[in-house]
């Protein structure tokens, strides 16, 4: 039963690139949450996807980031047009409901370096 | 608004030696959830323990126990005999309903902790 699985790992993009950064969730879960880990501080939250939904968006950054989780294949963190600023570490989380009692499942997060 | 705070930036201990982590959070709902979660030098992170507000059992796990007091709104982590695999940064986390449909987590920023042989 795999886990959640983040990929690509590491990341490495010139700036004015764009960044896809891949979440498939676990078996059975259908609800996302991306997190950023920027250096030296702690994660904070970015956007909570169900299925073809886009929940809460409200930690996204409001311009060049979006996310999407379709019917079908993993969910998508993209950034347009990186800065050196968005270098960070990206994890995503999976959940089987909406209640946190259900809990949550980290990937191995992508670190994401913009030269 | 919530907040957690992790006083504790770095810490160095021996090895075998006991070590607490302290966590204090702010929140005004009464409903939340704690989390305690590790990241090795190799980035993942690994969850450890989850702790609805209703529930102030303190929690024993082999080498790991936690202290949540509702009171002084803390939830302390203790390693007793450390190791050197228990280096690592650990985060202290609480999750409660965003009103915008989510139960996001707030983090704290982090207590890295050292463990020399």
């Amino acid at each position: 039963n795999a886990g959640v699985m983040q990929n690509p790992r590491h990341l490495v993009r010139r700036r004015g690139q764009e960044a896809r950064l891949r979440c498939s969730p676990m078996k059975g879960h259908s609800h996302v949450y991306w997190y950023r880990q920027l250096p030296e501080e702690g994660l904070k939250f970015m956007v909570y996807l169900q299925k073809e939904n886009i929940i809460d968006e409200s930690g996204m950054p409001k311009e060049r980031f979006s996310a999407e989780f379709p019917k079908e294949g993993p969910s998508i963190l993209r950034i347009q047009q990186v800065v050196r600023g968005d270098s960070a570490a990206y994890f995503c989380a999976s959940s089987p409901g909406t209640g946190i009692g259900n809990g949550y499942t980290f990937g191995s997060g992508t670190r994401l370096t913009v030269v | 608004a919530q907040k957690v705070t992790q006083a504790q930036t770095e810490i160095s201990v021996v090895e075998k030696e006991d070590v607490t982590l302290d966590c204090v959070y702010e929140t005004r709902d009464t409903t939340y959830y704690l989390f305690w979660y590790k990241q090795p030098p190799s980035g993942e992170l690994v969850f450890l323990i989850r702790r609805n507000s209703f529930d102030e059992q303190n929690e024993i796990s082999g080498r790991y126990s936690w202290n949540f007091q509702k009171s002084t709104s803390s939830f302390n982590f203790t390693i007793t005999a450390s190791q050197v695999v228990d280096s690592a940064v650990y985060f202290c986390a609480l999750s409660l309903f965003s009103g915008a449909g989510s139960y996001q987590l707030t983090f704290g920023k982090g207590t890295k902790l050292s463990v020399i042989p």
